[in-house]
């Protein structure tokens, strides 16, 4: 049973292109989380997704930012206009439907860069 | 507000010496608890999780934590380290029932492992 994926890995993009990130829950798994890793911080909560509905966006930036998990395929988080303060590591994590204390399962996340 | 404190951000032993971290968070009641791992490059891996039940809880490599809700605390502890475990410590919480899920992260504590 192949983990949390995505990708790409890494990420580069010059100010003000677009960036979309890609997440693959485990198999079975209904719930997307995404969460932002900042220099020097620790994680912090960004959105939470079922498939095609967003249940919770209250970490997401008001502007610029969207995310998505469609019936088929990934879920994407989609950053359009970057800035350099949108250089961060973006890490996805999924857990099966119910409890919301079900564990999460973390992708490896990917590393954006803007320069 | 809810929040979550890691006292320390960087921590040396040596190994084979005893190890503990810190973790304090603050909320009226007993949240979820749980202590992450992150590897450089990679994401998250969960060490442990606290529930409810027993105080002392076992997690995998070793690593045991303890609730102390007078101190509102869950610190980390592991009674020999090994070079291995040198990587990046997150502490989180998960608030109330009814919550989506989101987990409240610490800003974490690097552990560096001398020879």
């Amino acid at each position: 049973n192949a983990g949390v994926m995505q990708n790409p890995r890494h990420l580069v993009r010059r100010r003000g292109q677009e960036a979309r990130l890609r997440c693959s829950p485990m198999k079975g798994h209904s719930h997307v989380y995404w969460y932002r890793q900042l220099p020097e911080e620790g994680l912090k909560f960004m959105v939470y997704l079922q498939k095609e509905n967003i249940i919770d966006e209250s970490g997401m930036p008001k502007e610029r930012f969207s995310a998505e998990f469609p019936k088929e395929g990934p879920s994407i988080l989609r950053i359009q206009q970057v800035v350099r303060g949108d250089s961060a590591a973006y890490f996805c994590a999924s857990s099966p439907p119910g409890r919301s204390n079900n564990e999460q399962f973390f992708g490896p996340g990917t590393r954006l860069t803007v320069l | 507000a809810q929040s979550v404190t890691q006292p320390d951000i960087h921590i040396t032993v040596s190994e084979g010496a005893s190890l503990e971290l810190r973790c304090n968070y603050s909320y009226g009641a007993t949240p979820y608890l749980f202590w992450y791992v992150q590897s450089p490059g990679q994401g998250l891996q969960l060490l442990l999780k606290y529930f409810s039940g027993d105080t002392l809880v076992q997690g995998i490599k070793g690593f045991e934590a303890e609730f102390k809700r007078s101190q509102s605390s869950f610190n980390l502890r592991k009674p020999s380290v090994h070079w291995s475990d040198a990587a990046e410590y997150f502490c989180a919480v998960l608030y109330g029932s009814g919550n989506t899920g989101k987990r409240i992260f610490g800003l974490g504590t690097t552990l560096h492992v001398k020879p």
